[in-house]
């Protein structure tokens, strides 16, 4: 069974410009949620979507945003970029119930904005 | 609300020494906590979680830990440490249903010394 797969691995992209950041998860899960890790901060919870729907949303200014397509992949924005949105991108994926279940991560995508 | 912490933010130990990494949350409602291992450039792995039922959970890599309501504590335990056992240790807790997030500690590095 293929694991939640996140792409790009790294990207590198200039003060001002907007990135994107992709997340397949697992086959049959249908939430996806997106957190940043940027050094010395731990993880800081961005975004939740299930069915395709925003259902939870994290202490992020609304230049962070994204979507959920029919086939449960997701898709992060991150608009305006400034140099402090520099850190590790990670999706998970739960079957149901997170509080039962966990999440299972992808391997991330490290963003760099110079 | 919930919330983790994480005592120490690296614990040092040798090889064949006890590893114990401490975790206390603070939650409203009954929790369910976990915790996660997150190795160099890699996305966070399911050590174990503690749902209902039995308050030891034992988990991957010869890991467990003990689920203690009136200290609040979920510390992790390993009774000898492995040189593969160096990486990052998180722990988690999630609440109320619908909120549908984890809440994540600031994370303990684990080092092993040979």
């Amino acid at each position: 069974e293929a694991g939640v797969t996140q792409s790009p691995t790294h990207l590198i992209k200039t003060r001002g410009q907007q990135a994107t950041l992709r997340c397949s998860p697992i086959s049959g899960h249908t939430s996806v949620y997106w957190y940043q890790q940027a050094l010395g901060l731990g993880l800081q919870f961005l975004l939740w979507y299930d069915e395709g729907e925003e259902r939870n949303r994290g202490n992020f200014p609304p230049r962070f945003s994204g979507r959920q397509f029919p086939n449960y992949s997701s898709e992060l924005n991150v608009n305006a970029l400034e140099l402090e949105d520099s850190a590790l991108y990670l999706c998970a994926s739960s079957l149901g119930d997170d509080r039962v279940y966990g999440y299972t991560f992808g391997s991330g995508t490290r963003l760099t904005v110079v | 609300a919930q919330s983790v912490t994480q005592l120490g933010s690296h614990v040092s130990v040798s090889e064949g020494a006890l590893v114990l990494l401490r975790c206390n949350y603070s939650s409203s409602v009954p929790p369910y906590l976990f915790w996660y291992v997150q190795y160099p450039n890699q996305g966070l792995q399911l050590l174990l979680k503690y749902t209902t039922g039995a308050t030891l959970v034992k988990g991957i890599n010869g890991f467990e830990a003990e689920f203690k309501k009136s200290e609040t504590s979920f510390h992790l335990t390993k009774p000898s440490a492995h040189m593969s056992d160096a990486a990052e240790y998180f722990c988690a807790v999630s609440g109320f249903q619908g909120a549908q997030k984890l809440v994540f500690g600031q994370g303990t590095r684990l080092t092993i010394n040979p």
